[in-house]
């Protein structure tokens, strides 16, 4: 079975500082991993996404993320958060080794970014 | 841009009324996925069409619940009785699949339908 924790449901952070929302995943197999990004009456929209290769990806935004498979975790970083990253923020996973073919979503994490 | 389109972007009616929402996929993907988000259940998962056909609805309650893909270019979601329970907001979202890598790209959603039942 494949899984994703999003352990915090709220981040705050001052703008200009950098910011992280945390992402870890339990799969069987080796996993796809996806970001997404809502705002307010709105459909998810796509950030970045880890299929394989290099363990750090970048994304829209400049928003980016480091794989981890010692730790399971996936996290959305960014150097220097603005006002306007105030959303929520869903991880995803997808498990290769099993034969379920659509997306498991986090809960999501609410980013709050103060001026 | 391309985009996923979802009408009505909003619903009301009341309990034992039959809801019907539908979505035009961006042309040229040949997966359709019909999420339901909550405050309660979060994203959840409802069914997954390839190729307009059924891969994956076992998150749907099978009662009231049926979801179509007329032609490729239309999915359709219905419920029939609805029941307040079922006052969410639906997601539609689309994608491309190229040989086996399935999975590997991403989802490209709608900006959904608000329902609520009465």
């Amino acid at each position: 079975a494949q899984s994703v924790a999003q352990p915090e449901d709220q981040v705050n952070v001052a703008e200009g500082n950098p910011l992280t929302v945390k992402c870890t995943y339990s799969v069987s197999g080796n996993p796809y991993l996806f970001w997404y990004v809502q705002y307010p009456n709105r459909g998810l929209q796509f950030l970045l996404k880890y299929i394989t290769g290099d363990n750090l990806v970048k994304g829209s935004y400049g928003f980016e993320a480091e794989f981890n498979k010692s730790q399971t975790s996936f996290h959305l970083k960014k150097p220097s958060a603005l006002v306007s990253d105030s959303a929520l923020y869903f991880c995803a996973v997808r498990d290769i080794g099993t034969g379920r073919r659509a997306l498991t979503f986090g809960s999501g994490t609410r980013l709050q970014v103060q001026p | 841009d391309a985009r996923v389109t979802q009408t009505p972007r909003h619903k009301v009616t009341e309990m034992g009324q039959e809801v019907t929402m539908r979505c035009q996929p961006i042309l040229g993907h040949n997966t359709v996925f019909w999420y339901r988000q909550t405050m309660m259940q979060g994203l959840e998962l409802l069914a997954y069409f390839r190729n307009r056909a059924p891969l994956d609805d076992s998150g749907m309650p099978k009662d009231r619940f049926s979801a179509e893909m007329p032609d490729a270019t239309l999915a359709t979601l219905k419920i029939q009785p609805s029941e307040p329970r079922d006052s969410a907001v639906y997601f539609c979202a689309s994608g491309l699949v190229i040989g086996v890598g399935e999975g590997n790209q991403p989802q490209h959603f709608g900006d959904g339908t608000r329902l609520s039942i009465l």
